[in-house]
């Protein structure tokens, strides 16, 4: 089945640290990969979108690569701050999974003043 | 706010009762989600409506029963429901043409007792 791991272990960094977060999957073929940011009690926020013929994709302090070969994605937050402090969700989409959006479990970032 | 309203943002319920959730986007968007979220798991994809037509039933059982009158609204009605139902219950919604990432609402927590 389809299978999303994220770093399920907390990340701590220290405040204008480089945050880098992982997200490797299995048996999918996804066209297109999504980042989220969710602090807690609320929903999900949409960050980036990366397809599958792209390599990197910037915004900002975030910078998303896409790596089909490897099946996996590296989020980074350049500069990282303690409002950065969040969840991050990884999505997969598209592709061998048809309409549906399947995310990860997200792994949680501490960034400290 | 996010653009997707969510309501209530908690309820409480018995096994025997039953409610609804609402969700509401005044976004244009032409695709509505249902999600559930539970401690330390990923979202869950309940159902989907592509133009108000449901597109997605992902294998939910029958106590959770979802409506969507026009493009704009989503209900998740819900009846008998069991303890480990209790969770946080996520709308979302996107424009079908994409891909673009989802919008979410805030979600309502459910705790069923």
């Amino acid at each position: 089945s389809q299978k999303i791991e994220q770093n399920s272990e907390a990340l701590n960094i220290q405040e204008g640290k480089t945050a880098t977060l992982t997200c490797n999957y299995t048996n999918y073929s996804p066209a297109y990969l999504q980042w989220y940011r969710q602090d807690p009690g609320r929903g999900p926020v949409f960050l980036l979108l990366i397809r599958e013929n792209e390599k990197e994709k910037r915004k900002e302090r975030l910078k998303v690569t896409f790596d089909t070969t490897l099946k996996q994605s590296l989020f980074h937050i350049t500069a990282s701050q303690p409002a950065d402090s969040a969840t991050y969700l990884c999505a997969l989409g598209g592709g061998t999974g048809g309409f549906k959006t399947i995310f990860g479990a997200g792994t949680r970032l501490f960034v400290k003043a | 706010e996010t653009g997707v309203t969510q309501t209530p943002r908690h309820l409480v319920m018995g096994m025997t009762n039953k409610k609804s959730l609402k969700c509401e986007q005044h976004l244009g968007h032409n695709a509505m989600y249902w999600y559930k979220q539970s401690a330390k798991k990923p979202l869950e994809l309940m159902f989907v409506y592509s133009l108000e037509e449901r597109v997605e039933n992902n294998s939910v059982p029958s106590r959770f029963s979802p409506e969507c009158p026009n493009s704009s609204h989503l209900f998740l009605h819900l009846h008998t429901l069991q303890p480990e139902d209790s969770a946080l219950y996520l709308c979302a919604s996107s424009q079908v043409e994409g891909p673009y990432g989802y919008t979410f609402g805030s979600g309502t927590r459910l705790t069923v007792v």
